[in-house]
């Protein structure tokens, strides 16, 4: 059983980088079978896609943030990572990681989440 | 990108009655569509996938149905702890994956 868990500030400033990573236990990061990502929820809206990667370092961008992402991989460390720059108070929302299986991504496995808040 | 329609966006229901919630793609998906279910300060928990398809552990008054373009949750009859919002999402075409915006089960 995968488990998952966000770990990155609670609270950026406005133009700064919001950066998370996501450590993972009870599998590996280098399996054939899961892609990894990210997704967000805004105070009482729903769920958005950020991104996905997978092991190889081939990404998925969701094309409205494409410009101010990057998602990478850590092999040696187990873990994945989310860099949004140039973040404004539309960015405040709780990141969720994720993964999901290769061959047919839906949800299995979420991390509690973390609420980012963009303010000065 | 798909778009994904929930309806309604709130639903009102008594315990122990059937509540019948709906989704819609904006292109065909196939069976390729899950269901989660969120409650206040949780993550998603997956409930459906592949339409129909129970995930492990999730009790068996919960069911899905649908394809193409239509898809159905169906909650048998409704306990206490299924009052939650509950979010449809398409993995048939991506990147992106979308979800649905979502319907709040609420007590009638």
């Amino acid at each position: 059983q995968l488990q998952l868990q966000e770990s990155g500030p609670g609270l950026v400033k406005p133009s700064e980088t919001l950066s998370l990573t996501c450590p993972v236990s009870g599998g590996s990061i280098t399996s054939s079978s899961y892609f990894w990502g990210w997704i967000r929820q805004p105070p009482g809206k729903g769920l958005e896609w950020i991104g996905s990667i997978y092991y190889s370092g081939s990404t998925h961008y969701n094309p409205s943030l494409r410009s101010r992402l990057t998602i990478s991989v850590d092999i040696y460390k187990n873990q994945f990572s989310l860099n949004l720059s140039s973040v404004s108070a539309a960015d405040t929302a709780v990141y969720y990681c994720f993964s999901c299986d290769s061959g047919r991504c839906f949800v299995p496995f979420w991390g509690q989440g973390t609420l980012v808040t963009v303010s000065s | 990108e798909i778009v994904m329609t929930q309806s309604p966006a709130t639903l009102s229901v008594s315990p122990g009655e059937r509540a019948t919630l709906s989704c819609r793609a904006s292109q065909r998906v196939n069976r390729n569509l899950a269901w989660y279910q969120q409650k206040p300060g949780q993550s998603p928990r997956l409930l459906i996938y592949d339409a129909s398809t129970r995930a492990t552990g999730i009790p068996a008054r919960f069911s899905g149905s649908g394809s193409g373009t239509e898809f159905t949750l169906t909650i048998s009859s409704l306990q206490s702890e299924d009052f939650a919002v509950y979010y449809c999402q398409q993995y048939n075409n991506w990147p992106p994956l979308t979800f649905g915006g979502g319907t709040k089960v609420e007590i009638k």
